[in-house]
């Protein structure tokens, strides 16, 4: 198993640009998560997925959006990147299975917006 | 919202001696997970816990989940170079949450040979 990858390993954005920041796993979990890590700090929930078909905001949805049109995939998509967006981005995932639940995370994605 | 209190912030130490850090939460969880995250690399899962008063160990490395379920404990025995890393606490309330992780800051730790 690859298990969760993401791509692409960096990315220099100018402001007002869009991009997508791609996730994928490959071990059949039904929630997937997309989180940003700014220096200093821990991770703080973006959006998050039950299943294909249903996502959810989390603590800082605003400026992102996500679908999840598979089991396996959970693109991030940035509309109009602002520098406030600079962070890194981790893609995670896990089966939820009665109330036991452990998160696997992506390598992450260094996004720099100027 | 809830929030982890995570201590220490930073750690040095020399090899070979044991560490302690810890999370607080003035709620309630129901899953303690323990991350390490090495330079330019994602969190790895290194302890899960999942009922009060719980004692897991994984190697050299300990974990309890607190019996009020508002904290839980990380040790490192005999501490080696590689330990260097951040490590994370994150707690788990899924009652209404979907299964949403609250993560901790942090604690860094630096290991002298």
């Amino acid at each position: 198993n690859a298990g969760v990858t993401q791509t692409p390993k960096f990315r220099i954005l100018k402001i007002g640009q869009s991009m997508t920041l791609q996730c994928t796993q490959d071990m059949n979990h039904n929630y997937m998560y997309w989180y940003r890590q700014d220096p200093g700090m821990g991770l703080k929930l973006i959006y998050y997925s039950v299943g294909a078909g249903i996502t959810d905001k989390g603590e800082v949805p605003n400026g992102y959006n996500v679908s999840r049109s598979t089991t396996e995939d959970f693109p991030l998509r940035l509309e109009l990147a602002a520098p406030s967006q600079t962070s890194v981005y981790f893609c995670a995932s896990s089966y939820f299975n009665s109330g036991q639940q452990e998160q696997y995370f992506g390598p992450g994605t260094r996004l720099t917006v100027t | 919202g809830q929030q982890l209190n995570q201590s220490p912030q930073s750690m040095f130490i020399q090899e070979g001696e044991d560490v302690s850090m810890n999370c607080t939460s003035s709620s309630i969880f129901n899953t303690w997970l323990w991350y390490k995250q090495d330079p330019g690399e994602g969190p790895v899962l290194l302890i899960a816990l999942y009922k009060a008063g719980e004692l897991t160990s994984n190697g050299r490395l300990t974990a309890q989940f607190g019996i009020t379920r508002k904290d839980s404990f990380l040790n490192i025995s005999a501490s080696i170079p590689s330990d260097v890393g951040i490590y994370f606490c994150a707690g788990l309330n899924y009652g209404g949450s979907q299964g949403n992780l609250i993560f901790g800051k942090g604690t860094k730790l630096s290991v002298k040979p």
